[in-house]
């Protein structure tokens, strides 16, 4: 199965600043890369995604970045505010193993005002 | 259509008994997931149903675990003699197939005494 690692498992940051947060993953074939975010006593929900055909895509304040050749790719929220402050996880999908997502972790986000 | 809905949201048992959980997924949605978070841990794929078929276990899953999705809507699943280890919040979740978001419900969270 897909081994997934998440770096760092907690940071902090202040208003304002910009918060990047990295996964590693396992599986070559892998060709889909989504980040979740789950606030305190919530559910996980979806921000944002990319394909292995795109090597970045951007959502307003948020970005992602693959790179298939080291098999990472980074969650980039820039102008950060305390209502990001939540974790957030990576969750690529395998091409071999379970056809579902493996989920990461994760990565406490702390943005104080 | 709310979303996905799962139920009791809570549930207390003594070690030995049987539980169920119950989900209701987004109607139009074929594929229905089942995961399992512990505190400070990503969730943890159980199984995955397209429509009534069964398509993939975890190795996790043991034999005290099953799940059933009869006619390709709710699904629910059963943890017979219940441990201690079983301790955790039971997420499901649901999606179109090939689009890869998952839609996740609030969870059932399990306390085993």
């Amino acid at each position: 199965g897909e081994n997934v690692e998440q770096h760092p498992s907690t940071l902090s940051v202040q208003e304002g600043d910009s918060a990047v947060i990295k996964c590693t993953y396992s599986d070559s074939a892998s060709n889909y890369f989504p980040w979740y975010k789950q606030e305190l006593g919530k559910r996980p929900q979806l921000i944002i995604d990319i394909r292995s055909n795109v090597g970045e895509k951007k959502d307003q304040r948020i970005a992602v970045t693959l790179n298939k050749t080291a098999k990472h790719f980074s969650l980039h929220i820039t102008e950060t505010q305390p209502e990001d402050s939540a974790v957030y996880f990576c969750a690529p999908l395998g091409d071999s193993g379970y056809s579902t997502l493996t989920f990461g972790k994760g990565t406490m986000l702390l943005v104080s005002p | 259509d709310t979303g996905v809905s799962q139920d009791p949201r809570h549930k207390i048992t003594k070690r030995g008994q049987n539980v169920t959980f119950r989900c209701d997924p987004i109607s139009e949605h074929n594929r229905l997931y089942w995961y399992r978070q512990t505190l400070g841990q990503g969730p943890e794929f159980l199984t995955y149903f397209q429509n009534e078929a069964q398509l993939e276990k975890s190795r996790l899953l043991s034999d005290r675990f099953s799940a059933e999705r009869p006619k390709g809507s709710f699904s629910t699943l059963e943890i017979q003699r219940t441990e201690q280890g079983d301790s955790a919040m039971y997420l499901c979740a649901s999606s179109f197939p090939r689009n890869g978001e998952l839609f996740f419900g609030e969870g059932s969270r399990l306390t085993v005494l």
